[in-house]
């Protein structure tokens, strides 16, 4: 079991359909972070959230909205997804974003787009 | 050429065997993270190191800074060892913070 929870675990969405991944984590970190992994690739970071502001954002496409209602939660809303959108999504937290800590990985989301 | 290499990219093993993967990069960096990724898609955080070495079970990261290398051993290796382990590393460039940079990972599969 991880300590960083995501739900869904598996989605499958049309194009044209609006869809939220959650992400919950129980440890008092103040740093969460959203990865995309394509199939035997590296994880790439999207965002980065730090005291539930929006620290980073990797250029990516407005279809993704992330959202961090707390400091235990974090969102990414779907809306008007590509086939290439196809991916896993990783959600990750560490106890702080401006010093390196250790991240701490939920299972993923497996996301695919019809 | 990626600023953070492994190898080998793929290894197999027999039950028993003694593992090394290993991690070079080219950049400067203040501490290293080995990650494990089992089929399922979870990563699991094994080590995060910045100098010497670590110990946790059969698992033991070192890490050399003069020489930018890393290596991860698995010693007496299981099937369960089965898993794609990463390499990723904070650069020590200011202003990147807790950013990391991943290999390209090392698929493991250990038969019996």
């Amino acid at each position: 079991d991880t300590e960083v929870t995501q739900t869904p675990k598996h989605l499958v969405m049309g194009m044209t359909n609006k869809k939220s991944l959650k992400c919950e984590q129980h440890m008092g970190h103040r740093a969460m972070y959203w990865y995309k992994q394509k199939a035997k690739k590296p994880p790439e970071l999207m965002f980065v959230y730090s005291y539930e502001k929006l620290s980073i954002n990797e250029s990516v496409p407005s279809r993704f909205s992330p959202e961090c209602p707390n400091s235990s939660l974090l969102n990414l809303h779907l809306h008007a997804l590509q086939p290439e959108d196809s991916a896993l999504y990783l959600c990750a937290s560490s106890q702080d974003y401006r010093t390196r800590q250790p991240q701490h990985f939920g299972d993923g989301t497996r996301l695919s787009i019809l | 050429k990626n600023e953070v290499e492994q190898s080998p990219q793929n290894l197999t093993a027999q039950e028993g065997e003694f593992i090394t993967i290993n991690c070079s990069y080219s950049v400067g960096i203040s501490a290293l993270h080995w990650l494990q990724q089992h089929p399922g898609g979870g990563i699991v955080s094994l080590f995060m190191l910045s100098s010497g070495k670590k110990k946790h079970g059969r698992l033991i990261a070192t890490i050399n800074i003069q020489e930018k290398h890393s290596s991860l051993h698995i010693t007496a290796s299981h099937p369960r060892d089965s898993a794609v382990y990463i390499c990723a590393v904070f650069l020590s460039c200011t202003g990147t913070a807790s950013k990391l940079t991943f290999g390209t990972g090392t698929r493991l599969q250990v038969t019996l």
